[in-house]
């Protein structure tokens, strides 16, 4: 089955630095990419996606590059902010077909911003 | 405003005694999942609803049950709690099964079970 590997964390920067955020996948055939985000006391929100091979999805200054030969969705963002500490989640679906109704998740990784 | 709602957000019970946390959303959304979130674990599927009256297994269902009679509630029942559900549960919703389709997630209930 579908499965997703990402850097755990902690992560701690401070604002302005730059984010990496690592995610490799398995999976059969070329599913979407997810990112999410989950803010302190709130559930998770998609961040970006990508819907195919070198495809680049962004939001918010985030991006992530849909690396079919790596298998790979790495989170980048050039200049973090305080408001972006929380935990993120790479994700792609988990059912058959490549269907929706599951989501397979990272274990997830918290980042936290200093000022 | 499109939402999942989930009631209620946080719950502290004893082991053994039924428990029902609700989940309501106002998209029309057919697909509707419950996700427990625990350390080190991420999160994981624990039922799903493809539609009305159709509900099946995720990967933790053990424990679990749940009900879909009416398309917008998909409510997550316990009947007899124990200390290792205490997690914080997730229900999402999404229009279809396509797999480019975003999940749209609730606020989250944090279950502790004593």
């Amino acid at each position: 089955g579908n499965s997703v590997t990402q850097m755990e964390g902690p992560v701690t920067l401070s604002e302005e630095a730059f984010l990496t955020i690592n995610c490799t996948y398995t999976a059969t055939g070329y599913p979407s990419l997810f990112w999410y985000v989950q803010y302190p006391g709130e559930g998770l929100q998609l961040l970006l996606k990508a819907t195919k091979a070198d495809d680049k999805g962004s939001n918010k200054g985030f991006e992530a590059t849909y690396r079919k030969e790596t298998t790979s969705f790495h989170l980048e963002k050039g200049s973090v902010q305080v408001s972006d500490s929380a935990v993120y989640f790479c994700a792609l679906p988990g059912g058959s077909g490549g269907s929706n109704y599951k989501l397979t998740f990272g274990k997830g990784t918290l980042l936290t911003v200093n000022p | 405003e499109a939402q999942v709602t989930q009631n209620p957000r946080y719950l502290i019970t004893v082991t053994g005694k039924k428990l029902t946390v609700t989940c309501s959303q106002n998209m029309n959304h057919e697909y509707m999942s419950w996700y427990r979130q625990d350390p080190g674990l991420g999160l994981r599927q624990i039922y799903y609803s493809m539609n009305v009256e159709v509900t099946d297994k995720g990967d933790v269902p053990e424990g679990y049950k749940v009900s879909r009679k009416e398309k917008r509630n998909f409510p997550l029942i316990l009947e007899s709690p124990s200390p290792n559900q205490t997690s914080l549960y997730f229900c999402a919703s999404s229009s279809s099964g396509g797999r480019n389709t975003e999940a749209f997630f609730g606020q989250g209930t944090r279950l502790t079970v004593v």
